[in-house]
């Protein structure tokens, strides 16, 4: 298993231009998520994903969209891109059940390092 | 609101020492903690994952325990190494916090030669 993908690794981008950030998991897992992480932040989450056809807001989802329209891949929208989404994300994922008492690992990518100039 | 702490924020230590990272969190109402592994530029790496009715987890020489109703969670590294070298990140699943993960900013550790 390749586990989580994430292209590109690095990406510079002007203020108001958009681009999406991809994320992939071969491990069948329901849940996916992004986060951003930040120094003095920590991380956090922006989108979540339970399964295909679903999407809900995290902690800082404003300026991202999301959408899931396959259980692999959930690509992470940036509309128009402000010196404040300057950030490193990242793409997680696990299993999930309808009742999240039962939790599972998370499992994150390796990270697109982003730049908004 | 969840919050995660993690103490300290850097730390150094010779090879070969024992050592103990620190996480705490404010609301105990939680499913699991998880320690992750960050190397400098690289992703999260799972090394540990607690469950709430669990009090401690061990994989070679780590071993996690939790303490949920005082809200602590303690990671210890037996016979340190340099290759153990990076930053450990705590978070916990929340009752309340739906799907979401709540992070620690981490303990950069470095062991020296």
């Amino acid at each position: 298993n390749a586990g989580v993908t994430q292209t590109p690794k690095f990406q510079v981008l002007k203020t108001g231009q958009s681009m999406t950030l991809q994320c992939a998991q071969d491990m069948n897992h329901e849940y996916m998520s992004w986060y951003r992480q930040d120094p003095g932040m920590g991380l956090r989450l922006i989108h979540y994903s339970v399964g295909a056809g679903i999407t809900d807001q995290g902690e800082v989802p404003n300026g991202y969209n999301v959408s899931r329209s396959t259980t692999e891949d959930f690509p992470l929208r940036l509309l128009s891109a402000a010196p404040s989404q300057t950030s490193v994300y990242f793409c997680a994922s696990s299993y999930s059940t309808p009742s999240l008492a039962d939790t599972y690992e998370q499992y994150f990518g390796p990270g697109t390092r982003l730049t908004v100039t | 609101k969840q919050e995660v702490t993690q103490i300290p924020a850097a730390l150094s230590v010779p090879e070969g020492e024992n050592l103990v990272l620190n996480c705490s969190f404010t609301d105990s109402a939680i499913y699991n903690l998880q320690w992750f592994r960050q190397d400098p530029g690289k992703g999260l790496t799972s090394l540990l994952l607690i469950q709430s009715s669990q009090r401690e987890q061990t994989s070679g020489r780590l071993n996690a325990s939790l303490d949920k109703s005082s809200g602590r969670s303690t990671l210890y590294i037996a016979a340190s190494q340099p290759g153990d070298s990076a930053t450990y990140l705590c978070a916990v699943k929340g009752v309340t916090s739906g799907s979401r993960l709540t992070f620690g900013e981490g303990t950069q550790l470095t062991v020296n030669p």
